[in-house]
């Protein structure tokens, strides 16, 4: 069974600071793909980053990048330069490549508060 | 650019009243996910559809649930006798099958049952 797990329920950074989110997981599928969303509070789960299990390099998007150790099972997100509109709920989530269902197991959740 | 929609965004109904929510999907998304959210909570995988073929349930999913996509396009999602249990957020996301399957999200209906 895949599992994601999000220890952090909040955290907060100052404005214009970097911040690591973590994830863990769990899995026995030799081909996934780990997502990063951010939800803030109008509903919407926005796509933020992807990794894929084989991916030599770690994925970058702009502010965004994730910190993949495979021998550790983590995905941590970090955001770099914080923005006071980061603020909101970010959840780590796993697809299984193997399967070819599209299905993601999400996390529980990290709030997160950017101060001015 | 037209992302994912559904309709209603808010749904107040009372015990044991049957609802109805619908999703529109990207338009050339073959694939669509219908997730749960309760508060606090990371959303919880319902059902999904590749085209109008329903593949999967979660044991979740109720016979009070029940889903469809009928022409492979729009979709809906009907509770029948409705109890304050299903208070939570309705998710509605689409994709296109392939090696990196993102998941576009629509902004979700939120259920109230009284």
């Amino acid at each position: 069974a895949q599992k994601i797990t999000q220890t952090q329920p909040g955290m907060f950074v100052q404005e214009k600071e970097a911040v690591t989110l973590d994830c863990t997981y769990d899995t026995s599928d030799p081909s996934y793909g780990l997502f990063w969303y951010k939800q803030p509070s109008s509903g919407e789960m926005i796509f933020l980053i992807y990794q894929g299990s084989y991916d030599q390099q770690n994925a970058t998007e702009g502010r965004y990048s994730l910190n993949f150790q495979k021998a550790r099972k983590s995905a941590n997100l970090v955001i770099s330069a914080s923005q006071l509109g980061d603020s909101a709920m970010y959840f780590c989530a796993m697809i299984s490549l193997s399967s070819n269902t599209g299905k993601l197991i999400f996390g529980q959740g990290t709030t997160l508060q950017v101060k001015p | 650019d037209t992302g994912v929609s559904q309709d209603p965004r808010h749904k107040i109904t009372k015990r044991g009243q049957n609802v109805t929510f619908r999703c529109d999907p990207i338009s050339e998304h073959n694939r669509l996910y219908w997730y749960r959210q309760t508060l606090g909570q990371g959303p919880e995988f319902l059902t999904y559809f590749q085209n109008e073929a329903q593949l999967e349930k979660s044991r979740l999913l109720s016979d009070r649930f029940s889903a469809e996509r009928p022409k492979g396009s729009f979709s809906t999602l009907e509770i029948q006798r409705t109890e304050q249990g299903d208070s939570a957020m309705y998710l509605c996301a689409s994709s296109w099958t392939g090696v990196n399957e993102k998941l576009f999200f629509g902004s979700g209906t939120q259920l109230s049952v009284l």
